[in-house]
């Protein structure tokens, strides 16, 4: 079936480590994107990509990195420069730009705890 | 700036209730899409309905309807006789695409739990 992929579901870490947060779609969709979730706070875009080998930042970029080196591939890295890191992150995708379809295809989201 | 506002935390009604979840819209721009993603407790949300800043008909889809108003800038989503797997969060959600083609804007959802 197709869909988005995320792993691990969930991830422990120990402050001053990063962590890579794995996204993988066979969609065949342009772009993606990286959202965190905090409790009463909605979504929040951290970097999105329209393309390959080409991202942007979101809204809450710093602390955070990411590459996309396969259409199907965007990985998220929370470096030890992320204040508050203990989130659940979720990647999406979408076929056109979101802002004009709206339609973004989720992954199952990955949550992360800084112990 | 945009902005997105639902007011409703949380909501709890008992099966078969009819139930509106809220939500209220800021923006400037006259050309605008609007949206509702659905969130089941497996975690990823699931895209519900688009609709642009030019239709303000409403919408209905099954026990699904919504109700687009410009004049008081909201868009709200009502339940008919809810169910239990109703049960999930939900978000209201803006694009001003002129602005910024890949950014949505997402409130801060509504948490809605069906008693049996």
């Amino acid at each position: 079936d197709g869909g988005i992929t995320q792993s691990p579901k969930y991830l422990f870490r120990k402050e001053g480590q990063n962590v890579t947060l794995s996204c993988e779609q066979n969609l065949n969709h342009d772009a993606m994107y990286w959202y965190r979730q905090d409790p009463g706070q909605g979504l929040r875009l951290i970097y999105y990509s329209q393309i390959v080998n080409d991202f942007q930042k979101g809204d809450i970029a710093e602390g955070y990195s990411v590459s996309r080196e396969k259409k199907e591939s965007f990985p998220l890295t929370v470096t030890s420069a992320q204040k508050n890191p203990t989130a659940f992150y979720l990647c999406a995708s979408s076929f056109g730009l979101a802002g004009y379809t709206g339609e973004l295809f989720f992954g199952e989201g990955s949550r992360l705890t800084v112990l | 700036a945009q902005k997105v506002t639902q007011a409703q935390t949380e909501i709890s009604v008992v099966e078969k209730e009819d139930v509106t979840l809220d939500c209220v819209y800021e923006t400037r721009d006259t050309t605008y899409y609007l949206f509702w993603y659905k969130q089941p407790p497996s975690g990823e949300l699931v895209f519900l309905i688009r609709r642009n800043s030019f239709d303000e008909q409403n919408e209905i889809s099954g026990r699904y309807s919504w109700n687009f108003q410009k004049s008081t800038s909201s868009f709200n989503f009502t339940i008919t006789a809810s169910q239990v797997v109703d049960s999930a969060v939900y978000f209201c959600a803006l694009s001003v695409p002129y602005s910024s083609a890949s950014k949505i804007i997402f409130g801060s959802g509504t948490r809605l739990s069906i008693r049996p």
